[in-house]
């Protein structure tokens, strides 16, 4: 069983839907929990960083961390075509990134 | 501020060749990271340099791989010989030290075929 878990999707919906993505774990020494974008031919960029359970809002982007039920969330309001990417979970372990394997979003004009 | 580099951005090679990647990290930042990427998935760490030494090198498969990072800023890893299952995106990404944000490049698409 890997660390961390994420569905692949593809995942295709209209613009102006609402997003949700997420991610499970099973190791709770994780503490550190990120969210990574990833446009086709080009390497991740880090979106959201959290750290404690509850909800962290940046503009579109809500990400939410349920360290209880070791289950962390990213919610994409209102999306545009440019939201689609390639979207990683990750989280951190000893200083070392655990990605999940990504979920593919198509947002259709 | 440029961000990091990689090169080349594609390569289609034989099995059995060598094969070297080139990555030249953010100005200033200490901590470069060497990451592997099969298709539809994470990437995984290979390899992370504080400076010029390697300090987390447990998930490079010593056989074929190696890296360094001999004046603790650009690095090369290389494979010799390649395998089939060596296909993948390498990325390098580089950090101003270790728990910092991570800066990645654009990667390197190895075929082998």
């Amino acid at each position: 069983q890997k660390e961390v878990e994420q569905d692949p999707g593809p995942l295709s919906v209209p613009e102006g839907a609402i997003v949700s993505l997420n991610c499970t774990y099973s190791n709770s020494a994780f503490q550190y929990f990120m969210w990574y974008r990833q446009y086709s031919r080009k390497g991740p960029e880090l979106l959201m960083y959290t750290y404690s359970s509850g909800n962290k809002e940046d503009g579109r982007f809500t990400a939410q961390v349920d360290k209880s039920s070791k289950y962390i969330s990213l919610f994409i309001r209102d999306s545009q075509p440019s939201d689609s990417a390639t979207y990683l979970c990750a989280m951190i372990n000893t200083g070392k990134l655990i990605f999940g394997q990504g979920t593919t979003l198509q947002v259709k004009p | 501020e440029a961000g990091v580099v990689q090169s080349p951005r594609y390569k289609i090679i034989e099995k059995k060749q060598p094969v070297a990647f080139w990555c030249n990290p953010i100005s200033g930042h200490n901590t470069l990271y060497w990451y592997r990427q099969n298709l539809g998935q994470g990437p995984e760490l290979l390899i992370r340099y504080e400076n010029e030494e390697a300090v987390d090198d447990s998930q490079l498969p010593k056989d074929r791989f190696s890296a360094e990072r001999l004046k603790g800023v650009d690095s090369t890893l290389k494979i010799q010989p390649a395998e089939l299952g060596d296909s993948a995106v390498y990325l390098c990404a580089s950090s101003i030290s270790s728990g910092n944000e991570q800066f990645f490049g654009p990667g390197t698409r190895l075929t082998v075929l």
